[in-house]
């Protein structure tokens, strides 16, 4: 059982420099969440992905895109890193965006020098 | 807009005793909350959650919380804790998707 899949676990990125962050569930879910986690500020929801074909923007989501690829994966770029980005991010997935359990992956720890 | 606060950052309590986390919340109309935990190095795990019906809402490891309508609270708590309980504890309002506090520290001493 795999669940929700991320990668990488860890990135070490320059300002200015472009990445992607890759999610991957296997548990057939429509709706698909891209948070990050800071110290003292909790998760804040960055963009989201309520079926396959719609992302909306969520709390925080200057800096970042993100592509719904297909019903499986959802993932989230930075195109040009600045040091406010580093963070942690998970990624998660629910049945339906209105459905109380979400599953997590374990999260890709990003820092940008 | 949808908020909950959690106005504890780190809670400290001995194994055996009772641990209460603290969360309150700002909603209009029916409250939906929940309560998630996060281990070391690991994603948040869905513990419980409250729609309607009873106040005492029971979840995994033993956790269970209490809604209080009068006073906007829905504290985590448990009769006695255990030092692999020691994680992250957030609470979370849906608003439309799940909205998160800052998160409780739990440290459960041996």
């Amino acid at each position: 059982n795999a669940g929700v899949t991320q990668t990488p676990k860890f990135q070490v990125l320059k300002t200015g420099q472009s990445m992607t962050l890759q999610c991957a569930q296997d548990m057939n879910h429509n709706s698909m969440y891209w948070y990050r986690q800071d110290p003292g500020m909790g998760l804040r929801l960055i963009y989201y992905s309520a079926s396959e074909g719609t992302t909306d923007k969520g709390e925080v989501p200057n800096g970042y895109n993100v592509s719904r690829l297909n019903k499986r994966e959802f993932s989230l770029r930075l195109e040009s890193a600045a040091p406010s980005q580093t963070s942690v991010y998970f990624c998660a997935s629910s049945v339906l965006l209105v459905d109380e359990k979400l599953f997590f992956g374990s999260g890709t720890q990003l820092s940008v020098l | 807009a949808q908020s909950v606060a959690q106005p504890e950052d780190q809670v400290n309590v001995a194994e055996g005793n009772p641990l209460t986390v603290k969360c309150t919340y700002s909603v209009s109309g029916n409250p939906y909350l929940f309560w998630y935990v996060q281990y070391p190095n690991r994603g948040l795990q869905f513990l419980l959650k409250y729609i309607t019906g009873d106040n005492l809402v029971k979840g995994s490891y033993g956790f269970e919380a209490e809604f209080n309508k009068s006073q906007t609270s829905f504290h985590l708590k448990k009769p006695s804790a255990l030092v692999s309980d020691s994680a992250l504890y957030f609470c979370a309002v849906r608003d439309g998707k799940l909205i998160f506090g800052t998160g409780t520290r739990l440290q459960v001493f041996p």
